[in-house]
C-alpha cells in the first residue's frame, strides 16, 4: 500500500530565510509526487509534480522539489520566503492503476512566516 | 466560472437533515473526486468516478451517496450524519489518459458542521 510521511507538523520560518519541509513516501512501483498547498478557507493547488526525468523540479511560487528515489523522499525548498507562503503544505503519491487515479496524502506541514 | 466551484461554500445541519453537496468542473475533465479533509486527520479519498463511472469507493458510510450525473457535475448527497461527519469536503477533478496519471485540481471545499 502506499503511504507519505510529512515529519514536521508545523514549521516556523523568518520572512527571507530559506525553508525545506520534508516528505518521505512508500510505493511499490515509481511514483508519482506532488505538492500541494492550501490558504486558509480554500482548496489545494498544485505547486509542482514529478512523473519521471529530471530529479529536481521547478514549480510555481520559486518552490521546488528533489526526487531521491535512494532516500524515498521527495523534499519541498523555497530559498526566500515571502509573509504569502504561510500556509499548509501536502505532499502526495499516487500512481495509476485499477483503481484509476488514487493520490495518497500526507499529515501536512503547517508553516508560520515570522516578520 | 473557471476551475472546480463547490456550492455550498458553508453548511450547518442537523443529524436528521437531508442535504447535497455540489460541484462543478469546467476544465474538460473525465475523472471527478469527493475529498473529506478533518482536522489532524490526512486527507480522505472518499469517492473516484471516472467516465461517469464509480471506481473507488473507500469504505464510507452509507449516509454518504455520490452521484455523477455527467461529466462536469458530482453530488454528495447526505443523511442521517453524526457530528463527526464535520469536515471541509474537497472535490477534485482530472483528465484521466491510459497507463498515466492526470494531475488534480481542487475546489474551494464545503465546510459542513453537524450539529
Amino acid at each position: 500500500a502506499q503511504s507519505v510521511t510529512q515529519p514536521d507538523i508545523h514549521i516556523t520560518v523568518s520572512e527571507g530565510a530559506s525553508l525545506e519541509l520534508r516528505c518521505n513516501y512508500s510505493y511499490g512501483a515509481t511514483p508519482y509526487l506532488f505538492w500541494y498547498v492550501q490558504s486558509p478557507g480554500q482548496g489545494l493547488q498544485l505547486l509542482l509534480k514529478y512523473f519521471s526525468g529530471d530529479t529536481l523540479v521547478q514549480g510555481i511560487k520559486g518552490f521546488e522539489a528533489e526526487f531521491k528515489r535512494s532516500q524515498s523522499s521527495f523534499n519541498l525548498r523555497k530559498p526566500s520566503v515571502h509573509w504569502s507562503d504561510a500556509a499548509e503544505y501536502f505532499c502526495a503519491v499516487g500512481g495509476y492503476g485499477a483503481a484509476g487515479n488514487k493520490l495518497t496524502f500526507g499529515g501536512g506541514t503547517r508553516v508560520l512566516v515570522k516578520p | 466560472e473557471t476551475g472546480v466551484t463547490q456550492t455550498p461554500r458553508h453548511l450547518v445541519m442537523g443529524m436528521t437533515n437531508k442535504k447535497s453537496l455540489k460541484c462543478e468542473q469546467h476544465l474538460g475533465h473525465n475523472a471527478m473526486y469527493w475529498y473529506k479533509q478533518s482536522a489532524k486527520k490526512p486527507l480522505e479519498l472518499m469517492f473516484v468516478y471516472s467516465l461517469e463511472e464509480r471506481v473507488e469507493n473507500n469504505s464510507v458510510p452509507s449516509r454518504f451517496s455520490p452521484e455523477c450525473p455527467n461529466s462536469s457535475h458530482l453530488f454528495l448527497h447526505l443523511h442521517t450524519l453524526q457530528p463527526e461527519d464535520s469536515a471541509l469536503y474537497l472535490c477534485a477533478s482530472s483528465q484521466e489518459r491510459q497507463l498515466t496519471l492526470g494531475e488534480q485540481f481542487f475546489g474551494p471545499g464545503t465546510r459542513l458542521t453537524v450539529l
